[in-house]
């Protein structure tokens, strides 16, 4: 079973709106934590936010939030405001127990945004 | 100033040669990773060191062989190459520290062609 599952392969907005992408995971270890990262097509991984297990409250950096359903096993990324600049692959991840454990990656989500 | 860096960037070679990648972070941290990126972009990790020390080493072909000297470098050597090895190779760190969130710092990626 995927631990990690995006089920959006493409999402597109328009500047200015509000974008939603979905991620779902699975697992049974009580300590987690949940990450999103963005590729732009230059390639680089950039972290945007994080979100652990035992946090009650919504992660939030900027224009990003993380809509946190611990009961549905949900963590998905809402990014306010597009901008054209967020054109990029957003990945999902997860670490299953401490800090120091790999990351297990979702497929990913091709966001463009349009003028 | 870069805190995670891999050489070489760019990487061309024919089928049946060896080669290596080689990666140091100056974050202090005292973990490091290889994930290897397909041609669809999945992630997927291939090891994981803990002061110097083998963590993770999933399923992959022991042609690829990680070499730690010391916690700041993890190298990945890689024997007699195929065509199914084309593929970005990141390099990532963390602090595994208790109240450390378990991000991750990637490289910029190698990418290996393989003719």
């Amino acid at each position: 079973a995927q631990k990690i599952t995006q089920t959006q392969p493409g999402m597109f907005v328009q500047e200015k709106e509000a974008v939603t992408l979905d991620c779902t995971y699975d697992t049974s270890d009580p300590s987690y934590g949940l990450f999103w990262y963005k590729q732009p097509s230059s390639g680089e991984m950039i972290f945007l936010i994080y979100q652990g297990s035992y946090d009650q409250q919504n992660a939030t950096e900027g224009r990003y939030s993380l809509n946190f359903q611990k009961a549905r096993k949900s963590a998905n990324l809402v990014i306010s405001a597009s901008q054209l600049g967020d054109s990029a692959m957003y990945f999902c991840a997860m670490r299953e127990g401490g800090a120091g454990t790999a990351l297990i990656f979702g497929k990913g989500t091709t966001l463009s945004v349009s003028s | 100033d870069t805190a995670v860096s891999q050489t070489p960037k760019y990487l061309v070679t024919q089928m049946g040669n060896d080669k290596s990648i080689k990666c140091e972070q100056n974050l202090g941290h005292d973990t490091m990773y290889w994930y290897k990126q397909d041609s669809k972009k999945f992630l997927k990790i291939m090891f994981s060191y803990n002061n110097k020390e083998l963590i993770i080493n999933e399923t992959v072909p022991n042609r690829f062989s990680p070499k730690s000297p010391d916690k700041a470098h993890l190298n990945l050597h890689i024997n007699s190459l195929e065509l199914g090895d084309s593929a970005v190779y990141f390099c990532a760190s963390s602090h595994p520290r208790e109240s450390a969130t378990g991000e991750l710092f990637f490289g910029e990626g190698s990418r290996l062609t393989v003719l």
